[in-house]
């Protein structure tokens, strides 16, 4: 079974609107940790955010929060005031046994979102 | 700087011959990995290394092996590539203390087999 799943291939957004990346996952552990990455075409994995499973309120950074929904095991990425430099591809990641060491990374497929003007 | 340095960023090679992408790491991280990401398939590890001399695999190591003589390096060997590894590369670092951390990644290596 996938254990990130995105599934928005790609989306379209117009500059200054806001936008949401899905992203589900699947897991028995009560420890993990959910992160979203921006690869733009370059090529460069761009850590954007973090949610840890026992964190109470949704993280958010500048632009980005997540919306983490923990009974539904999702945790959508949210770009506010969206800008012509956040056309990319957004990938949705976990970590499970947070306090194991065990720092193994599981990605999801990835959404493109481009930002039209 | 913080940083995760792989080299080449790009390599075009003929089946068969032996390769060597290398990876390294400033921030004394004891875990490191690498990772290659395929169309529709995301991000896959490749194998893991959590210090020095320890390695193992991660969920898609055939045709791959590793080597982890110092903390801060980690390459990456194709003994005889083959075309199905043409994919783009990532070598990835982070430290095995506190839940959450960061996990930095190298600037990438597109490689093709021909």
């Amino acid at each position: 079974a996938q254990k990130i799943t995105q599934t928005q291939p790609g989306m379209f957004v117009q500059e200054k609107e806001a936008v949401t990346l899905d992203c589900t996952y699947d897991t028995s552990d009560p420890s993990y940790g959910l992160f979203w990455y921006k690869q733009p075409s370059s090529g460069e994995m761009i850590f954007l955010i973090y949610q840890g499973s026992y964190d109470q309120q949704n993280a958010t950074e500048g632009r980005y929060s997540l919306n983490f929904q923990k009974a539904r095991k999702s945790a959508n990425l949210v770009i506010s005031a969206s800008q012509l430099g956040d056309s990319a591809m957004y990938f949705c990641a976990m970590r499970e046994g947070l306090n194991t060491g065990f720092q193994k990374l599981v990605f999801g497929t990835g959404t493109r979102l481009l930002v039209s003007p | 700087e913080a940083q995760v340095t792989q080299n080449p960023r790009y390599l075009i090679t003929v089946t068969g011959k032996k390769l060597t992408v290398t990876c390294s790491q400033n921030m004394n991280h004891e875990y490191m990995s690498w990772y290659r990401q395929d169309p529709g398939l995301g991000l896959r590890q490749i194998y893991y290394s959590m210090n020095v001399e320890v390695t193992d695999k991660g969920d898609v190591p055939e045709g791959y092996k590793v080597s982890r003589k110092e903390k801060r390096n980690f390459p990456l060997i194709l003994e005889s590539p083959s075309p199905n590894q043409t994919s783009l590369y990532f070598c990835a670092s982070s430290d095995l203390k506190g839940p959450g951390v960061e996990t930095f990644f190298g600037q990438g290596t597109r490689l093709t087999v021909v």
